[in-house]
């Protein structure tokens, strides 16, 4: 298997900017994750979801953030606009989401540089 | 929220020698993980463990749920152990929180 896959792995945008992010989880995962990564404020769950339905977006941090999964195999975390604050590295992890698979594997990030 | 401490939070060792990290949380937990960052910033899971003992080759670990802690053995420490072990833990199924990291530093 390939893995989570990330894509860009890393962005260097502009503030203003809108940004996308995109992530495949592993084949047969039916729950994805969307964390970031920052030294203030180290590892930060985002938004999670099962069966391509938003179940936890506590974590979202304000309106510019949102994320979409339209199939099973696909899901964007978008930011319009971007402010240097949210320069950070984001991933993506995915699992079975049931019993003792609720082990969490990561994609390997997206470094995101807001100028 | 849940709260997790990670002791210590930085920790230099010399290769062939054993360490111990310790994780503390403040709430029971149905799902508790550790993780590895390598310097490349990977994060690769290494147990899933919401209570007991397992092992996994020089890496071992225990959760006593009761007593709301969990300990990381690394033994026979090599080079590429280093980096950031991170302990996560849910107390609602997949809504994993992190603790801050404990910096291992292995050095040959």
């Amino acid at each position: 298997d390939a893995g989570v896959i990330q894509s860009p792995r890393h962005e260097v945008t502009e503030m203003g900017q809108e940004v996308t992010l995109r992530c495949k989880p592993i084949s047969g995962h039916n729950s994805l994750f969307w964390y970031r990564q920052t030294m203030m404020r180290g590892l930060e769950l985002l938004i999670y979801f099962n069966n391509n339905v938003p179940i936890d977006d506590s974590g979202m941090p304000e309106d510019r953030f949102s994320a979409k999964m339209p199939n099973a195999s696909f899901s964007t975390l978008k930011i319009q606009p971007s402010e240097p604050r949210d320069s950070a590295v984001y991933f993506c992890a995915s699992n079975s989401g049931s019993g003792a698979s609720f082990t969490q594997y990561f994609g390997p990030g997206t470094r995101l540089t807001v100028l | 929220g849940i709260q997790v401490e990670q002791s210590p939070p930085d920790l230099i060792l010399q290769e062939g020698a054993n360490s111990t990290l310790r994780c503390n949380f403040s709430d029971s937990v149905n799902n508790l993980q550790w993780f590895h960052q390598n310097p490349w910033g990977q994060l690769i899971n290494l147990f899933y463990i919401p209570s007991g003992t397992k092992q996994n080759g020089r890496l071992s670990a225990t959760t006593v749920a009761t007593e709301r802690y969990s300990l990381l053995y690394i033994s026979s420490s090599q080079t590429t152990d280093s980096g950031v072990y991170f302990c996560a833990v849910a107390s609602r199924a997949q809504k994993l929180v992190f603790g801050q990291g404990t910096r291992l530093t292995i050095n040959p």
